[in-house]
């Protein structure tokens, strides 16, 4: 079975510029959640999608912004980059309502540098 | 804002010792998640107790959860190399939103 699938793996952008980035969840999960983990920093809550619905958001700013589609894969946009949007960005998935069983799993991550 | 809070922050030991990480979070807890992360890599999930629960074993890994004092702890027994990385625990809070609250993490290093 295919775990959580991330792409791009890394990625270097000017500072302004817009970014996409993208990721698959396991076969027959419907939630998908995106973090953001700064150098040196805990992992922050960014947003989190279940049957193609934005079911809640972290402390951070319009800019970041994302979708879920009908085959439960994701997108995270992030406009306006800035410096310190320079991190790793995880996606995890996991069966809505499920998470008190098993848990979330996670992608590898795509490493984001804004220059 | 970061729920669970992991102490120390860094540990480092030599291979066969054990090693013992402490979390402490805020609020009431569902269930509460150790996961671990390689230099830079994403989360991989280790073990998971419910707030009923007060201890849990999975092969070298012992957990313990005191919600009275809203604490948890990771053993991990006789360690080795490959259990250098981060450590992090995550809370599912009782009447949150589904998502789980991630601490800071402790770095171990296992010296061989």
């Amino acid at each position: 079975e295919a775990g959580v699938t991330q792409s791009p793996t890394h990625l270097i952008k000017t500072r302004g510029q817009q970014v996409t980035l993208r990721c698959s969840p396991i076969s027959g999960h419907t939630s998908v959640y995106w973090y953001q983990q700064a150098l040196g920093l805990g992992l922050q809550f960014l947003l989190w999608y279940d049957e193609g619905e934005e079911r809640n958001r972290g402390n951070f700013p319009p800019r970041f912004s994302g979708r879920q589609f009908p085959n439960y894969s994701s997108e995270l946009n992030v406009n306006a980059l800035e410096l310190e949007d320079s991190a790793l960005y995880l996606c995890a998935s996991s069966l809505y309502g499920r998470l008190t069983n098993y848990g979330y799993t996670f992608g590898s991550g795509t490493r984001l540098t804004v220059v | 804002s970061q729920q669970g809070e992991e102490d120390p922050q860094a540990l480092s030991i030599q291979e066969g010792e054990n090693a013992t990480m402490n979390c402490s979070y805020k609020t009431s807890i569902n269930n509460l998640q150790w996961y671990r992360q390689n230099s830079g890599r994403g989360l991989v999930h280790l073990i998971l107790i419910r707030s009923n629960e007060r201890e849990k074993h999975s092969g070298r890994l012992r957990v313990t959860l005191d919600t009275s004092k809203k604490s948890s702890s990771l053993l991990i027994t006789a360690s080795r190399a490959a259990d250098t990385a981060s450590y992090f625990c995550a809370t599912d809070a009782q009447g949150g939103s589904e998502k789980l609250v991630f601490g800071k993490g402790t770095k171990l290093t296992v010296n061989p």
